[in-house]
């Protein structure tokens, strides 16, 4: 069973600051890794990929993965009130489906 | 921008009963998925779909369930009779392939409430 875990939360962090998201999964065999927002009551919706080792960056967002940890995080420059939501880590189960962890709540506090 | 389509946005049935919920993939898509949510729990895989077949499904995928592809549009997902634990968010969503940087992208789901 592929597991894949996260902090629930509620992670608050003043707003201008940085928020820290981190996810670990089991499969050590995985290859690429996903980070969604999900608002309440909203579907998932894509942030940023990442699949190599290191840090890949997207405007105010970075992810970092670290395959022999079996790490993957997001950070958040800049935290506004509107990123606000409940931020999903998907890892891609070799091109079949993706499996979620149980996600990390964000608060930014104005 | 292309999107995902998924109707109806909330459906309430009664215990026993079937329904249809109904997703439009994005056309160029070649890779179909169900997941489902119940309130305030994960994000769960049902079942995959590639060339008109099931590709994988996953333990919550009983005979209870079906997935089809009458048209070159739509994608169903068909529960055949309703149980209270059934009540969930669904959705729906499509990959243009594969790869590592292929990304599966989300409709907006079907609150599906069973009495």
């Amino acid at each position: 069973q592929k597991e894949v875990e996260q902090n629930s939360g509620p992670l608050s962090v003043p707003e201008g600051a940085i928020a820290s998201l981190n996810c670990t999964y089991s499969d050590r065999g995985s290859q690429s890794f996903f980070w969604y927002r999900q608002y309440s009551g909203k579907s998932p919706e894509l942030i940023m990929f990442i699949y190599s080792n290191g840090d890949k960056e997207d405007g105010r967002f970075t992810a970092q993965l670290n395959k022999a940890s079996q790490y993957v995080s997001l950070l958040i420059r800049d935290s506004q009130p509107s990123d606000s939501a409940t931020y999903l880590c998907a890892v891609d189960n070799y091109g079949q489906n993706f499996v979620f962890g149980p996600g990390t709540r964000l608060s930014v506090l104005p | 921008e292309p999107e995902v389509t998924q109707t109806p946005s909330h459906q309430v049935t009664q215990m026993g009963q079937e329904v249809i919920l109904r997703c439009v993939p994005i056309s160029n898509h070649l890779y179909f998925y169900w997941y489902r949510q119940i309130l305030g729990q994960k994000v769960e895989f049902l079942v995959s779909f590639y060339n008109n077949e099931i590709s994988e499904k996953s333990e919550i995928f009983d005979d209870q369930f079906s997935v089809e592809r009458p048209d070159g549009s739509n994608f169903t997902l068909k529960i055949r009779s309703t149980k209270l634990e059934d009540s969930a968010m669904y959705f729906c969503a499509s990959r243009p392939g594969t790869s590592g940087t292929d990304t599966q992208y989300f409709g907006p789901g079907t609150r599906l409430t069973v009495l």
